[in-house]
């Protein structure tokens, strides 16, 4: 059973291009949150998508947008990319289920370099 | 979420036991406690979790004195492989089980030694 998988593992951007990053969350789970992780800090948390809508955001500009598919895999989406965007993303998922007693997973990451 | 103060780092050597202290002084009645571990370049992994006193697991245990308002996580005989970010965390069950917002702060750096 293959856990939270996301892609690209890396990515390279210039200034002002967009990116889109991709998550598969763990099977059984319908609910994704997407992480950013700047380099020796905690992950901070972006968004989160259950039934396809976002339904917590966290501090980010609107540049910052997602996607949740019906298969419930996501999408982050970042446009008018600056430096400081640079960052490793963080995707985890998690079954939306009362009397759930299972945690949040996250995947590897995609490491995101903006020159 | 609490509020979470734990050191910036910690050294150790293999075969020693080390203890991870949090100060937690605002935590709520409905709160848990959870500890998370993270490698460079991976996503945290969940390591324990637990309300009050003593939680064991096969990886780490954790204590958590009457009052809530610190927590220790105690990893026994530390290896290379367990030189790791550790990040305390603060929040009602939900948060955690349903995806809701986690919290992290910085962390603190364990380095393992020979």
């Amino acid at each position: 059973d293959a856990g939270v998988t996301q892609s690209p593992t890396h990515l390279i951007k210039t200034r002002g291009q967009q990116v889109t990053l991709r998550c598969s969350p763990k099977s059984g789970h319908d609910t994704v949150s997407w992480y950013q992780q700047a380099l020796g800090q905690g992950p901070q948390f972006i968004f989160q998508y259950y039934e396809e809508e976002e339904r917590q955001r966290g501090n980010f500009p609107d540049r910052f947008s997602g996607h949740q598919f019906p298969n419930y895999s996501s999408e982050l989406n970042v446009n008018a990319l600056l430096l400081g965007d640079s960052a490793l993303y963080l995707c985890a998922s998690s079954e939306r289920l009362a009397g759930n007693t299972d945690t949040q997973y996250f995947g590897p990451g995609t490491r995101l370099t903006v020159l | 979420l609490a509020k979470t103060t734990q050191p910036i780092s910690m050294d150790s050597y293999e075969g020693q036991e080390v203890n991870i202290t949090c100060s937690h002084n605002n935590i709520a009645t409905n709160d848990y406690i959870t500890w998370y571990q993270q490698f460079p370049s991976q996503g945290p992994r969940f390591i324990i979790q637990g309300y009050k006193t003593k939680v064991t697991n096969e990886v780490a245990s954790l204590f958590i004195p009457a009052d809530r308002k610190s927590s220790t996580l105690s990893l026994p005989r530390v290896s290379l492989s367990d030189t790791a970010v550790y990040y305390c965390l603060v929040g009602d069950l939900y948060i955690y089980n349903q995806g809701g917002k986690l919290i992290f702060g910085q962390g603190t750096e364990l380095s393992v030694k020979p």
